[in-house]
């Protein structure tokens, strides 16, 4: 069935570092694909989103472009803060289906 | 804050107990997720209502059980409880019922079962 991989974690940076998490997925058809991020504590909050093949996704300085030749959507910043300290889930809805397939989800620590 | 309310926010219980655990979605929002977060599954979807009647379904047990209210709130029912339910259990809501609309997740409800 269709399902995300992203890389696995912890993953620690210092502040103002170059952030990259892989994600690679397996679908049929066109599915959606999706950036969450889970500060500690609290539920799950959208971070980005692309519907269709070679959309870029960006908000708050991340960006994730939807890959659809190497089936990626692997998640940017150019330069990290502390308070991007939190989990972050790679998330695919697929096109003949209303329900969220989420990675396993990445531990990122920023220090500063 | 997302709009999305679930209680209670902790639950303790015993194992072969039941448990209800509650979400309102954000207003104007007419479909419900329940996901199951763990740390050796991760988060897992359990089950989506859509304007009161299921949409999809996924690894949800058949001690689980979900229903959606005409006020559209939502209630997951959890029966005949085991070690291995303890987990954070979310609930989200969406404007429709479409795969692609943005999810609002709530704080999550933590249930340790003993």
């Amino acid at each position: 069935g269709d399902s995300v991989t992203q890389m696995e974690g912890p993953v620690t940076l210092s502040e103002e570092a170059f952030l990259t998490i892989n994600c690679t997925y397996t679908a049929t058809g066109y599915p959606s694909l999706f950036w969450y991020v889970q500060y500690p504590g609290e539920g799950l909050q959208l971070l980005l989103k692309a519907t269709k093949a070679d959309d870029k996704g960006s908000n708050k300085g991340f960006e994730a472009t939807y890959r659809k030749e190497t089936t990626s959507f692997h998640l940017e910043k150019g330069s990290v803060q502390v308070s991007d300290s939190a989990v972050y889930f790679c998330a695919l809805s697929p096109s003949n289906n209303n329900d969220m397939r989420f990675g396993a989800g990445t531990r990122l620590t920023v220090k500063p | 804050d997302s709009g999305v309310t679930q209680t209670p926010k902790h639950l303790i219980t015993a194992t072969g107990q039941r448990v209800t655990l509650r979400c309102s979605p954000r207003s104007g929002d007419l479909s419900v997720y329940w996901y199951q977060q763990s740390l050796d599954q991760g988060l897992q979807f359990l089950i989506q209502y859509y304007n009161g009647e299921e949409r999809a379904k996924g690894n949800i047990l058949e001690r689980f059980s979900a229903q959606q209210f005409p006020d559209l709130h939502s209630e997951l029912n959890l029966s005949s409880l085991e070690l291995g339910d303890s987990a954070l259990y979310f609930c989200a809501s969406s404007r429709s019922g479409g795969g692609n609309n943005e999810q609002f997740f709530g704080p999550g409800t933590r249930l340790t079962v003993l």
